[in-house]
């Protein structure tokens, strides 16, 4: 079954500085990749999403690349933000079509001003 | 539009005890699904559902019990609590097709003792 692994587990940056996530899969058959984002004590949120036949995709602050041949992909936030704080969750789907999602671990961002 | 309705919030459970935690959302969603999260360990898909009738497992399904007769209604039966079970609890809904967008309930907090 698919795998995901995400790296680091904690990031701390300084306000305006910019913060990377990475993710790897494991199952060829992906196709969607989504990040959410998880305040305390609330459910995860979507953020940004890519989809296997786009290679990057923008909205404002944030970017995520997706590199098929490697297996991996990544978010950026630039400009970062005490609000920014939170835990980023990367997934992918286990079989292709998007019926459920496999997550990784998780990255605790810390932003201080 | 309430989107993904767990209940209840939060929940003691004694060793051996049954109980259901609901989930219910108003999107007409097919898909909908239900994930563990427990420190360090990211979000675990326990069981999934593309629509009404159809179920099936997940990472951890063991201890879990699932069924949906509705399109609304996605509810997770834990037939006998273990300690290992105590967790958060996420219910999850997206639509089909091409819009893979996963929405998330707020959670149950479950603690086995």
């Amino acid at each position: 079954g698919e795998n995901v692994e995400q790296h680091p587990s904690t990031l701390s940056v300084q306000e305006g500085d910019s913060a990377v996530i990475k993710c790897t899969y494991s199952d060829s058959a992906s196709n969607y990749f989504p990040w959410y984002k998880q305040e305390l004590g609330k459910g995860p949120q979507l953020i940004i999403d890519i989809r296997s036949n786009v290679g990057e995709k923008k909205d404002q602050r944030i970017a995520v690349t997706l590199n098929k041949t490697a297996k991996h992909f990544s978010l950026h936030i630039t400009e970062t933000q005490p609000e920014d704080s939170a835990v980023y969750f990367c997934a992918a789907t286990p079989d292709g079509a998007g019926t459920a999602l496999i997550f990784g671990k998780g990255t605790t961002l810390s932003v201080s001003s | 539009n309430a989107g993904v309705t767990q209940t209840p919030k939060f929940q003691v459970l004694k060793t051996g005890q049954s109980m259901t935690l609901q989930c219910a959302q108003d999107m007409n969603h097919e898909y909908m699904s239900w994930y563990r999260q427990d420190p360090g360990m990211g979000l675990r898909l326990i069981h999934y559902s593309v629509g009404a009738g159809i179920t099936d497992q997940g990472e951890v399904p063991n201890g879990y019990n699932v069924s949906r007769s509705t399109t609304e209604d996605f509810p997770l039966r834990l037939l006998s609590a273990a300690p290992s079970q105590t967790s958060v609890y996420f219910c999850a809904s997206s639509q089909t097709g091409n819009n893979y967008g996963y929405t998330f309930g707020s959670g149950t907090r479950l603690t086995v003792v």
